[in-house]
């Protein structure tokens, strides 16, 4: 089974260009998170979508960032424009919040979309 | 507030015993989670505690006390390929919230 993909791995761009990064979770996976990690940081929550519902977009600058997950299944999230401090990782994870006894939960991580802001 | 602290560094040499504390203090309480991050890649799944006690899988294992807001990650007989960033994570709410991650805790093991 295919895990969480992501593209574009690297992006280079200069600052006030736009960048948009695309999220294919766990088939079946029905919660969807965008993370951002700086270099040496742990992962820090931007948005959490149920299905194609936004339920948790209170870290999400949203003067600059926006996303979308419209048929509840791949999520696109958008920079306009980047500024410098935008360089960092941006991880999608994918979950099931429901599951036989003992299931966890966990997220499942894609290998993350790398942008260098110039 | 919500706060993760685990130590930044570690070293260890292959064969020995390390264990990674992590402590929190978060608003709500729904299990802690240990990942494992190599360098440039996505964070894995390691261990997950919901109950107070002790968690065994394989060489790694994972305790958890509740009352004291504490966690430990013990990673046994050490492997070269162990050297990672070991991440610690508090779920606050049900199933589906988002993980509260700490910033990690970089492992490196030595011959």
């Amino acid at each position: 089974e295919a895990g969480v993909v992501q593209s574009p791995r690297y992006k280079i761009i200069e600052k006030k260009q736009p960048v948009a990064f695309w999220c294919n979770p766990i088939s079946g996976h029905n919660t969807l998170y965008w993370y951002l990690q700086n270099l040496g940081q742990g992962p820090e929550l931007l948005i959490r979508y149920e299905n194609e519902e936004a339920v948790d977009d209170s870290q999400l600058p949203k003067d600059r960032f926006s996303a979308e997950r419209l048929k509840g299944v791949d999520s696109t999230l958008k920079i306009q424009p980047a500024e410098l401090g935008d360089s960092a990782v941006y991880l999608c994870a994918s979950s099931l919040d429901y599951g036989l006894a003992g299931y966890t939960g966990e997220l499942f991580f894609g290998e993350g979309s790398r942008l260098t802001v110039l | 507030g919500q706060n993760i602290d685990q130590p930044t560094e570690m070293t260890a040499t292959e064969g020995a015993i390390v264990q990674i504390n992590c402590t929190y203090q978060t608003s709500g309480f729904n299990g802690l989670f240990w990942y494992q991050q190599h360098a440039g890649e996505a964070p894995t799944f390691l261990s997950y505690n919901v109950l107070d006690g002790l968690e065994e899988k394989g060489r790694f294992s994972s305790f958890l006390s509740r009352s004291k807001g504490y966690s430990y990650l013990l990673l046994k007989e050490l492997q070269m390929k162990d050297s990672a960033s070991y991440l610690c994570a508090v779920r606050e709410g049900q199933a589906g919230t988002a993980l509260i991650f700490g910033k990690g805790t970089t492992l490196s093991v030595s011959s």
